[in-house]
């Protein structure tokens, strides 16, 4: 399976502000995605990030609120804008396994807005 | 109703007992199948996957797989207190899309 890194990995920012998180991969891979996790929920996908081309982005979330780079195979970032401690979750990138259906996640990255 | 449901427990089994954690699904075009096991703060890892009707058994983990009643489980033999984490179902759908359970916890009690 990929080795996946995400940084920071845990981040306490004020309302307002915005964070940009880095996913970083040890192979190629097409699709990558990331995903929020709130406390005890499950796994909420926001967007799916393609090389070359624009993120497609799930119901409920905005290019303007998370924007995502995909400038090679390897690398992707989230940055969650002007945020409001509604955005508190967990933020998590996954790539596509080689078969192609399931996926493997990164570590996460905590994010409390106060 | 949801995609994909799971019971979100908590499932209290005692060390030594088999587990068994449920999923039902809505899309019938589904054809993968995945559990995940996720330890509190840390991110969901992959521990199981079944394709086809029946029985997939895996060390102490089987899944089953039932598609005419739309039905995937994860059996654990042996429970250990290791064990203790939310289990994530989740399922490709005829569209290709990953979807996920709200997930179970379990909690394997000494």
């Amino acid at each position: 399976s990929a080795v996946i890194s995400q940084k920071p990995s845990r981040d306490i920012c004020q309302r307002g502000t915005s964070l940009t998180i880095q996913c970083q991969v040890d192979s190629q891979v097409t699709m990558m995605f990331w995903y929020r996790q709130q406390p005890g929920q499950s796994l909420t996908l926001i967007a799916t990030a393609n090389q070359g081309s624009e993120a497609t982005y799930e119901s409920g979330f905005v290019i303007d609120k998370f924007p995502i780079s995909r400038p090679n195979l390897t690398f992707s970032t989230l940055t969650v804008s002007n945020m409001s401690p509604e955005d508190s979750s967990i933020y998590l990138c996954s790539v596509e396994a080689e078969r192609g259906e399931t996926q493997y996640f990164g570590p996460g990255t905590r994010l409390l807005v106060l | 109703q949801k995609e994909v449901e799971q019971n979100s427990g908590p499932l209290s089994v005692p060390e030594g007992a088999i587990a068994s954690l449920n999923c039902t699904y809505s899309d019938r075009g589904s054809q993968s199948f995945f559990w995940y096991r996720q330890y509190s703060g840390k991110s969901p890892e992959l521990i199981m996957f079944i394709y086809s009707n029946g029985d997939k058994e895996d060390g102490r983990f089987t899944a089953q797989l039932n598609k005419a009643s739309q039905y995937v489980s994860l059996l654990i033999r042996d429970s250990q207190p290791s064990d203790s984490a939310t289990y994530l179902c989740a399922v490709v759908s005829s569209a290709s899309k990953i979807i996920f359970g709200s997930g179970t916890r379990l909690s394997i009690r000494p």
